[in-house]
């Protein structure tokens, strides 16, 4: 158990609110990672961090942004959400100094249904 | 940048037999190559990884196997059993330093009883 936790696990909401997902790990791993996953298109990168307050865009960044303020928390915001980005969310994490530097471990994933 | 295939989409077998899930992979520099089993309302696990220094790797009735030359990796379950059941990812990451996984889209596994 690499220590990943995600809340909330389920949310709805309407098109237009803000919405802030939250990961927390506790084993001090170096990168965090946020993917949506969908239907048909697997597991799709949205921003991941690589250190403290060092974050960059994935593949499918529009209309997400992310803040890492301290090693173990990432947070994942949706500024107005639209119904096409409902999906399961799922943060992972990699890099734990002295283990297996690639191996990367997720989280259990937060269902978001934005009506 | 990186590219991964995966085949086939869907896989069904009878309990008892085999099963393999193959992946290509499109940048000869990567070098690690991880697979992963989700199970419904789960996020996906690490189940067994391969680096590009070994040809074969083995957990008990999974192993995975790796062709650098040809570029392609498989996975392969023996005397499956109905909790085998699971969509499988596989990855391929490393290259130039890349520590972000390419996914492939994933192998629905269903074992019958």
């Amino acid at each position: 158990d690499a220590g990943i936790t995600q809340s909330p696990r389920h949310k709805v909401t309407e098109t237009g609110t803000p919405v802030t997902l939250r990961c927390h790990q506790t084993e001090n791993h170096r990168y965090m990672y946020w993917y949506r996953q969908d239907p048909g298109h697997g597991l799709r990168l949205i921003h991941y961090s690589y250190g403290v307050k060092d974050t960059d865009k994935g593949e499918v960044s529009d209309g997400y942004s992310v803040s890492r303020s301290k090693t173990e928390d990432f947070l994942l915001t949706l500024e107005s959400a639209t119904s096409s980005q409902t999906s399961v969310y799922f943060c992972a994490i990699s890099g734990l100094a002295g283990g297996g530097y690639n191996e990367q471990f997720f989280g259990p994933g937060t269902r978001l249904t934005v009506l | 940048g990186e590219n991964v295939e995966q085949h086939p989409s869907t896989l069904s077998v009878q309990e008892g037999d085999s099963a393999v899930i193959k992946c290509t992979y499109s940048d000869s520099a990567s070098n690690y190559f991880p697979w992963y089993k989700q199970e419904l309302g789960k996020g996906p696990q690490l189940i067994i990884d391969i680096r590009s220094n070994v040809g074969e790797k083995k957990d008990q009735r999974i192993a995975v196997t790796l062709n650098k030359t040809a570029k392609h990796f498989s996975l392969h379950i023996t005397e499956t059993q109905p909790e085998d059941s699971a969509v499988y990812f596989c990855a391929a990451l490393g290259s130039g330093g890349s520590y972000i996984p390419t996914f492939g889209r994933g192998t629905s596994l269903i074992v019958h009883p």
